[in-house]
């Protein structure tokens, strides 16, 4: 089955610096790569995603960027505010059991310390 | 306003008693998903299901047990079998195609007592 690798599990920023989560997945057939924010005790929020497709998206200052022959993919986050303060989890998507529904596995998680 | 409620945020269970955590969404969804969570863990898939009177089991769906008797609803019990219960279980929905986003519920907490 599908494993996802999360680096690094802990990553303490400076309000304004950029901030970087790498992941790299095992299975080649994945073709979702969703990333999710998570603040505490609260639900898993999803800020953006990319499909094998594409190599590069950008939302405002989030950007996730894929190489499918690496299998690894990248969130950035430029201008770190106090509030992206969070755990980030990355997560590949294949089929489930070979059906047309995805079945995500999830990487360990960053938590995401900026500084004011 | 569409989402996914999951009832009780808190739940406490005794040794021996199973247990059911509830989970409804609105969103017309087909598919819907049970993850549990450890502390420093990321989430781990229980079962999940694409269709209504149909299930399967995820990576770690020993000691749980689910049921899916309506498209908006997949309750999630933890047996006395789950020797190890205490986390925090999130459910979650999407439509079909395997690049749909999964959308959460706000969680369950579960302790023993």
């Amino acid at each position: 089955g599908e494993n996802v690798e999360q680096h690094p599990s802990t990553l303490s920023v400076q309000e304004g610096d950029s901030a970087v989560i790498k992941c790299t997945y095992s299975d080649s057939a994945s073709n979702y790569f969703p990333w999710y924010k998570q603040e505490l005790g609260k639900r898993p929020q999803l800020i953006i995603d990319i499909r094998s497709n594409v190599g590069e998206k950008k939302d405002q200052r989030i950007a996730v960027t894929l190489n499918k022959t690496a299998k690894h993919f990248s969130l950035h986050i430029t201008e770190t505010q106090p509030e992206d303060s969070a755990v980030y989890f990355c997560a590949a998507s294949s089929g489930a059991g070979g059906t047309s529904y995805g079945k995500l596995t999830f990487g360990q998680g960053t938590i995401l310390t900026v500084h004011p | 306003d569409g989402g996914i409620t999951q009832s009780p945020k808190y739940l406490f269970r005794k040794e021996g008693q199973n247990v059911t955590l509830s989970c409804e969404q609105n969103l017309n969804h087909d598919a819907m998903y049970w993850y549990r969570q450890d502390p420093g863990q990321g989430l781990r898939l229980i079962y999940y299901s694409q269709i209504v009177n149909d299930f399967q089991k995820g990576d770690i769906a020993e000691g749980y047990s689910v049921s899916r008797e309506k498209k908006e609803s997949f309750p999630l019990t933890v047996t006395s079998a789950q020797k190890n219960p205490t986390a925090f279980y999130l459910c979650a929905s999407s439509t079909e195609g395997t690049s749909q986003p999964q959308h959460f519920g706000d969680g369950t907490r579960l302790s023993i007592l």
